[in-house]
């Protein structure tokens, strides 16, 4: 069955450690997407990608970076930078332009100390 | 204000009940999604609809884009129901490179007691 992979379902890290989040679909998706969700908050987009080897901003971007060089895969790496990094990150695909369904990862809960 | 205005916030209802929530929204869309988190955290995607309506089994969406408004209805509710639903609606980018974006309601937490 097609799907996205998230991994790993929880991580900790020490305040000014950089920490990378796994993310990979076999759905064939040209489109990928990071978003964070917060207690009390709607999801925010953090960084997405509508083809190999190019991605853009979203809403939340700074502190964190991404990669797309394969089309299967769309890391995201928290950085120490990111003031507030505590959160549940969730990825995302889709066809382009978001004109079909989004598919979700099952997230990662990350927890900074 | 939000663009994207979700109620009730939280709702209890008994096993067999009929169960409505809403979604209002204030900008221009294309599409609008409605969308199940499980109490693990996985997102499913239940429609994505432009008007009318659209049901599938026990679940029926509807928006009203006039009135900038779409309701999901759950008939014959039960336990395994219980869950975040989000509404999420799909308008315009704000960079001319960036096409559309999705805007996402802060969600409805449904508990649905046997």
């Amino acid at each position: 069955d097609g799907g996205i992979t998230q991994s790993p379902k929880y991580l900790f890290r020490k305040e000014g450690q950089n920490v990378t989040l796994s993310c990979e679909q076999n759905l064939n998706h040209d489109a990928m997407y990071w978003y964070r969700q917060d207690p009390g908050q709607g999801l925010r987009l953090i960084y997405y990608s509508q083809i190999v080897n190019d991605f853009q901003k979203g809403d939340i971007a700074e502190g964190y970076s991404v990669s797309r060089e394969k089309k299967e895969s769309f890391p995201l790496t928290v950085t120490s930078a990111q003031k507030n990094p505590t959160a549940f990150y969730l990825c995302a695909s889709s066809i382009p332009d978001h004109l079909g369904p989004l598919h979700f990862g099952n997230g990662t809960r990350l927890t900074v100390t | 204000k939000n663009e994207v205005e979700q109620s009730p916030q939280n709702l209890t209802a008994q096993e067999g009940e009929f169960i409505t929530i809403n979604c209002s929204y204030s900008v221009g869309i294309s599409a609008l999604h409605w969308l199940q988190q499980h109490p693990g955290g996985g997102i499913v995607s239940l429609f994505m609809l432009s008007s009318g309506k659209k049901k599938h089994g026990r679940l029926i969406a509807t928006i009203n884009i006039q009135e900038k408004h779409s309701s999901l209805h759950i008939t014959a509710s039960h336990p395994r129901d219980s869950a975040v639903y989000i509404c999420a609606v799909r308008s315009p980018g704000f960079r001319e490179t960036s096409g559309s974006r999705l805007t996402f309601g802060e969600g409805t937490q449904l508990t649905v007691n046997p």
